[in-house]
C-alpha cells in the first residue's frame, strides 16, 4: 500500500507568517490528494481537493500544490482561527491512507 | 442541509460485537460512496472501509479486514459498519463520510458526520 508522510508533525508561526506543510506519497498519485483541517475537538473539514482545487467556503489564504509523490499545503497568512491539525490524504484507489497530521499552533 | 449521523457506539468487551449506524440526509444517497474512517483518542485520523453508491463494490483497510464489513440499506439512507471480533486497538471515534462527487468509487469526503465512541474494554 501507498504511504502518506507529512512534514513537519507540529509548528509554531506568528500570526501573519506564510505557512508550508509538505506531504509525501511513497509512489505516484497523480492528483489524487486532498487536504482537511480539524480543530481540537470538531470534525475534519476537506479544505483542498485534487491536489489544488480550493472547496467551496474556504478562505483563499489557504493553496495546495503538487502532483505524483510531493505536494504542498500553504496558509499565505496564518490567522488565529487556523490552529488545528492538518491531514492529507490520497484517494487514487483503496485505502484512502491519511498522512499522521501536522499541529499548528500560534507562537 | 446534507447531515449524517452516526450512532450504535459504545463499550464492548474484547472479542465482541458492534454495528454502526450513518443516517444520511439532504444528498442522493444512492449516488454517492461512503466510507468510515476512524479516530483513536489523540491520534491521527486512519480510513477504515468503502462503499460504492450501489453497493456492489466494498474496500477494507488491512487492519479491519475479515473482522469488519460494511453495507448499506439506498432505501433508507443508511451507512452501516458490522464489526466483529473488537479489539483494544479498535477502540476509536467512528465517523461516517461522503464522497465529494457523485458516482465516483475514490474520492475526497466532503461531509463528516459527527462521530460515534467505540470503547472496547473488559
Amino acid at each position: 500500500d501507498i504511504q502518506m508522510t507529512q512534514s513537519p508533525s507540529s509548528l509554531s508561526a506568528s500570526v501573519g507568517d506564510r505557512v508550508t506543510i509538505t506531504c509525501r506519497a511513497s509512489q505516484g498519485i497523480s492528483n489524487y490528494l486532498a487536504w482537511y483541517q480539524q480543530k481540537p475537538g470538531k470534525v475534519p473539514k476537506l479544505l483542498i481537493f485534487a491536489a489544488s482545487t480550493l472547496q467551496s467556503g474556504v478562505p483563499s489564504r489557504f493553496s495546495g500544490s503538487g502532483s505524483g509523490t510531493d505536494f504542498t499545503l500553504t496558509i499565505s497568512s496564518l490567522q488565529p482561527e487556523d490552529v488545528a491539525t492538518y491531514y492529507c490524504q490520497k484517494y487514487n484507489s483503496a485505502p484512502g491512507t491519511f498522512g499522521q497530521g501536522t499541529k499548528v499552533e500560534i507562537k | 442541509e446534507v447531515q449524517l449521523l452516526e450512532s450504535g457506539g459504545g463499550l464492548v468487551q474484547p472479542g465482541g460485537s458492534l454495528r454502526l449506524s450513518c443516517a444520511a440526509s439532504g444528498f442522493t444517497f444512492s449516488s454517492y460512496a461512503m466510507s468510515w474512517v476512524r479516530q483513536a483518542p489523540g491520534k491521527g485520523l486512519e480510513w477504515v472501509s468503502g462503499i460504492s453508491g450501489s453497493g456492489g463494490s466494498t474496500y477494507y483497510a488491512d487492519s479491519v479486514k475479515g473482522r469488519f464489513t460494511i453495507s448499506r440499506d439506498n432505501s433508507k439512507n443508511t451507512l452501516y459498519l458490522q464489526m466483529n471480533s473488537l479489539r483494544a486497538e479498535d477502540t476509536a471515534v467512528y465517523y461516517c463520510a461522503k464522497d465529494h462527487l457523485p458516482r465516483s468509487v475514490n474520492d475526497a469526503f466532503d461531509i463528516w458526520g459527527q462521530g460515534t465512541m467505540v470503547t472496547v474494554s473488559s
